[in-house]
């Protein structure tokens, strides 16, 4: 079975600073997809990044970017230059090849941004 | 306009009651999903439809019964619930292939008194 942890239930940050969110997953597949969703108070999930588990390469896209270590099995969140938009809950979330469909997401990280 | 509609925003009913939830998909997506979000646990998939059929039930209540007319459509109908049940519920759509992410809707927030 898949499993995906997020240790830290909350964090803060000072704006314009960087925030590092942790997650780490479980699983016997070699193919698979990584991703973090960010849900803000208005609770619609929002992608910020996804990462492929063939690429070596760590995704970025702006201000986020992932430090993706297949070995380990740890898939972190830099949010770098930290905004006030940024306060949120932030979920890692792991798909596999052959479950298709299936995603798991951990436990969620609540980040405050504090100005 | 999130591309996932989800109707009711918000809903307190009773155990005996019976109710919807509505979702509506404007991506051209072919799956659809139903998630539970309870407090300080992992989003928790209950149905799955792809192509209008569903793939997947993870052992749900039921109490809880999905129908999915509809590509575009996902219904969650609600009857004799626990105040267990309380909590956001999400749905969430995607085009189906292997790599794409979940779009998700704004939740609805269940409460059973």
């Amino acid at each position: 079975a898949q499993t995906v942890t997020q240790s830290q239930p909350e964090m803060s940050v000072q704006e314009a600073e960087t925030v590092t969110l942790s997650c780490t997953y479980d699983t016997s597949e070699s193919n698979y997809y990584l991703f973090w969703y960010k849900q803000p108070p208005s609770r619609q999930m929002i992608l910020v990044i996804r990462q492929e588990a063939y690429k070596q390469q760590n995704a970025t896209e702006n201000r986020f970017s992932v430090n993706f270590q297949k070995a380990a099995k740890s898939f972190s969140l830099k949010i770098s230059d930290s905004q006030l938009g940024d306060t949120a809950m932030y979920f890692c979330a792991f798909m596999s090849y052959p479950t298709g469909n299936q995603f798991y997401f951990g436990t969620g990280t609540s980040l405050t941004v504090i100005p | 306009e999130t591309g996932v509609t989800q109707t009711p925003r918000h809903l307190v009913m009773g155990m005996t009651n019976k109710k919807s939830l509505k979702c509506e998909q404007h991506l051209g997506h072919n799956a659809m999903y139903w998630y539970k979000q309870s407090a300080k646990k992992p989003l928790e998939l209950m149905f799955v439809y792809s192509l209008e059929e569903r793939v997947e039930n993870n052992s749900v209540p039921s109490r809880f019964s999905p129908e999915c007319p509809n590509s575009s459509h996902l219904f969650l109908h609600l009857h004799t619930l626990q105040p267990e049940d309380s909590a956001l519920y999400l749905c969430a759509s995607s085009p189906g292939q292997i790599n794409s992410p979940l779009h998700f809707g704004n939740g609805t927030r269940l409460t059973v008194t």
